[in-house]
């Protein structure tokens, strides 16, 4: 199995760009999280979905931060527009079942300058 | 709301070594299971070891083991014969319903394990 996917790996933006990360979760999971990871803050969940479904987004920050996951295998965050606040290591983690182990992805580096 | 607190930043252990990792984690539900995920220099997040509340057995895998203590709401990793290959970041992981019935799933600060050789 190819894990979870993550891409990109690193992204440097500026102020106000608009950034989308993107995931595609293991083959066959239900569920699909996002996560974000700073120094400051440590791993925080932002959101997660069950069968493409949204179940809570009650972490995502503010409104300049959005998901979506129109099918199975494919999930965005989308950030616009970005801040230099909002740079941090995202992770995208899935599993099968809520209970179950996540696996997560190597995560994107998000650099805003 | 629950939370999860790991009071030691840093810890060492020489190579061959016992060293364990301490956590706690605060909570009203019953219902609930715990983890051990470890982050090396390559970031990547790996599951050691998982525990559900309503077993009271202490979950082992290879070298890793953990101390559930459901009352004292404690859930220690012990790491036996400590490898230069065990030094990274140890996260501690609740994952539970919460009173809205959604799951929560939260993770602590980190400990960060160095292997002296």
């Amino acid at each position: 199995d190819a894990g979870v996917i993550q891409s990109p790996r690193h992204e440097v933006t500026e102020m106000g760009q608009e950034v989308t990360l993107r995931c595609k979760p293991i083959s066959g999971h239900d569920y699909l999280f996002w996560y974000r990871q700073t120094m400051m803050r440590g791993l925080e969940l932002l959101i997660y979905f069950n069968n493409n479904v949204p179940i809570d987004d009650s972490g995502m920050p503010e409104d300049r931060f959005s998901a979506k996951m129109p099918n199975a295998s494919f999930s965005t965050l989308k950030i616009q527009p970005s801040e230099p606040r909002d740079s941090a290591v995202y992770f995208c983690a899935s599993s099968l079942g809520n209970r179950e182990t996540q696996y997560f992805g190597p995560g994107t580096r998000l650099l805003v300058l | 709301a629950q939370t999860v607190t790991q009071s030691q930043p840093e810890m060492s252990v020489q190579e061959a070594e016992t060293v364990t990792l301490s956590c706690t984690y605060d909570t009203s539900e019953s219902d609930y299971y715990l983890f051990w995920y470890k982050q090396p220099p390559s970031r990547q997040m790996i599951l050691v070891i998982r525990q559900e509340a309503y077993k009271q057995q202490n979950a082992t895998e290879n070298r890793f083991s953990v101390n559930f203590q459901k009352a004292a709401k404690s859930f220690s990793l012990k790491i036996s014969d400590s490898q230069l290959g065990d030094a990274a970041m140890y996260f501690c992981a609740y994952g539970g319903r919460s009173t809205s019935g959604t799951y929560k799933y939260i993770f602590g600060t980190g400990t960060r394990l160095k292997v002296l050789a």
